[in-house]
C-alpha cells in the first residue's frame, strides 16, 4: 500500500515551452501533496504544499508563476515548469501525505521526475 | 525553526563492517525524525522514523538510530554493511506530525567496498 506514481519518469523540452509533471496516489487519498527539488549531488528542496482544493503554499524564493501546482483531486497532483530554461533542469519529487496508522500521517514519496532543458 | 546536520557528506565502508551516519537536529518544538535512503535516480524510501516513543529506533533491513535529546543527535546504524547499502541517505527533521513540513539534511553518500 501507500505507492505514489509520477509521471513521466525523464523528460527533455526545449528552452521556452512548459512541462507538466503528475503525481498520483495510487491507493490512498492525499488531502496534501509536496513538491521537491533535487539539483545534483544535493539534498531536497521543499518547493511548495499542495492542499486539494485549494492554492499552494510556495516555499519563499519559489516563483509561483514559474512553477504552477494544481491539486483538483485527492489522488493527483500537477506541477508545470513554464518556460522552462536550462536552470530548471532538476530532479522533481512528489510526495502525498497518508494514513500509516490509525492516527499518524507519513509522506510517501513518488520516484522523481528528471527534467532536462536544452 | 528546525534544521538538520548530516556531518559528513560521504562515508566508505568494506562490506560486512558496521555503518554510522551522524546527524545532529536543531529544532524548537519536539520533533519528529527519519531517515531515509535514495538509491540512484530512485526515489525515497523510508527506513525508520522516531516520533516521541522509544528512543531506540529499529528500521529495515537492519538498520536502527538512537534519538539523543541530550545531544541533539538521530544517528544512523547498522552493525554490518552489504553492497545494496551503497546509496545516498537522509537525515529528516518534522516539526509535530509526519505528514507536516520536511526539512532534509544535507545527506550522506554512503559506499560499500568489497
Amino acid at each position: 500500500g501507500a505507492v505514489v506514481s509520477q509521471h513521466p519518469s525523464r523528460v527533455i523540452c526545449k528552452s521556452g515551452t512548459s512541462v507538466k509533471i503528475e503525481c498520483r496516489s495510487l491507493d490512498f487519498q492525499a488531502t496534501t501533496m509536496f513538491w521537491y527539488r533535487q539539483f545534483p549531488k544535493q539534498s531536497l528542496m521543499l518547493m511548495a504544499t499542495s492542499n486539494e482544493g485549494s492554492k499552494a503554499t510556495y516555499e519563499q524564493g519559489v516563483e509561483k508563476d514559474k512553477f504552477l501546482i494544481n491539486h483538483a483531486s485527492l489522488t493527483l497532483s500537477t506541477l508545470t515548469v513554464t518556460s522552462a530554461h536550462p536552470e530548471d533542469s532538476s530532479f522533481y519529487i512528489c510526495s502525498a501525505m497518508g494514513l500509516a496508522g490509525a492516527s499518524t500521517y507519513e509522506q510517501y514519496f513518488g520516484p522523481g521526475t528528471r527534467l532536462t532543458v536544452t | 525553526a528546525q534544521s538538520v546536520t548530516q556531518l559528513d557528506s560521504h562515508v566508505s565502508v568494506s562490506e560486512g563492517t558496521p555503518v554510522l551516519l551522524r546527524c545532529n537536529y536543531s529544532s524548537s518544538y519536539s520533533p519528529s525524525l527519519f531517515w531515509y535512503v535514495q538509491h540512484p535516480n530512485k526515489g525515497l524510501q523510508l527506513l525508520l522514523k522516531y516520533t516521541s516513543a522509544a528512543t531506540l529506533v529499529k528500521g529495515i533491513n537492519g538498520f536502527e538510530a538512537e534519538f539523543k535529546k541530550s545531544e541533539t543527535s538521530f544517528h544512523l546504524t547498522k552493525p554490518s554493511a552489504h553492497m545494496s547499502d551503497a546509496a545516498e541517505y537522509f537525515c529528516v527533521v518534522s516539526v509535530g506530525a509526519a505528514g507536516n513540513k520536511l526539512t532534509f539534511g544535507g545527506g550522506t553518500r554512503v559506499l560499500v567496498k568489497p
